[in-house]
């Protein structure tokens, strides 16, 4: 069974802090990472994706990833307290029809 | 951006009820999941689909059957409901493997089994 952890659980970042979240898959067919942000009450929505190795940058949001460790991280400057929500990881795999499996995810609270 | 229609929004059911949640996609997505997330909890992986006639179990399939008979719907079913299935219920679609490799969500679909 596909996994993909992610960590910390929660996370309490003053406003204009930096915010770093984690996330690892135990899949090695594992071919594309995304990062989703889920308001209170809302559905998930697309922040960032990445598939290759290294770094892509978006605004305040730069991903990271490691193919060799299966290793993504988030990282969120400049936090702001709209940022306020619940971080998933997701992975997908493109063997049996792209199954897409999410982490339990990471809770970030800004404080102002 | 692309448009995931669930229905009902809101549910009630009785125990060893039957259920049917549907979810429709304009986008001609090729892919479509369904999820089930718990209080303060990520997503978990029922059922999902590449195509038209097309059903594959996630991680969580025991008690839920899935349905794609076209391209457009992907219904989740459950046959006799029990309390556990309470939770909210999220349809998702997108064409993976493509440009446009992102999953789309739907708002929603609140199950309460009494």
């Amino acid at each position: 069974q596909q996994k993909v952890q992610q960590s910390p659980e929660s996370l309490i970042v003053p406003e204009g802090g930096m915010a770093s979240l984690n996330c690892t898959s135990s899949d090695r067919n594992v071919d594309y990472f995304w990062w989703y942000r889920q308001h209170s009450g809302k559905s998930p929505k697309m922040l960032m994706s990445i598939f290759s190795n290294g770094e892509k940058e978006e605004g305040r949001f730069t991903v990271h990833l490691n193919k060799a460790s299966l290793h993504t991280s988030l990282h969120i400057r400049d936090s702001q307290p709209s940022d306020s929500a619940l971080y998933l990881c997701a992975a997908s795999m493109r063997t049996g029809g792209y199954k897409v499996v999410f982490g339990s995810g990471t809770r970030l609270l800004v404080s102002p | 951006e692309a448009a995931v229609t669930q229905s009902p929004r809101n549910k009630v059911a009785v125990t060893g009820g039957k259920v049917t949640l549907s979810c429709n996609q304009t986008n001609n997505h090729n892919n479509m999941y369904w999820y089930r997330q718990d209080t303060g909890h990520g997503l978990r992986l029922i059922h999902y689909s590449y195509g038209a006639g097309s059903t594959e179990k996630g991680d969580i399939p025991d008690g839920y059957k899935a349905s794609r008979p076209s391209q457009e719907n992907f219904s989740l079913i459950l046959e006799l409901a029990t309390p556990s299935q309470t939770s909210v219920y999220f349809c998702a679609s997108g064409d993976l493997g493509t440009s446009q490799n992102t999953l789309y969500f739907g708002a929603g679909t609140r199950l309460s089994v009494l």
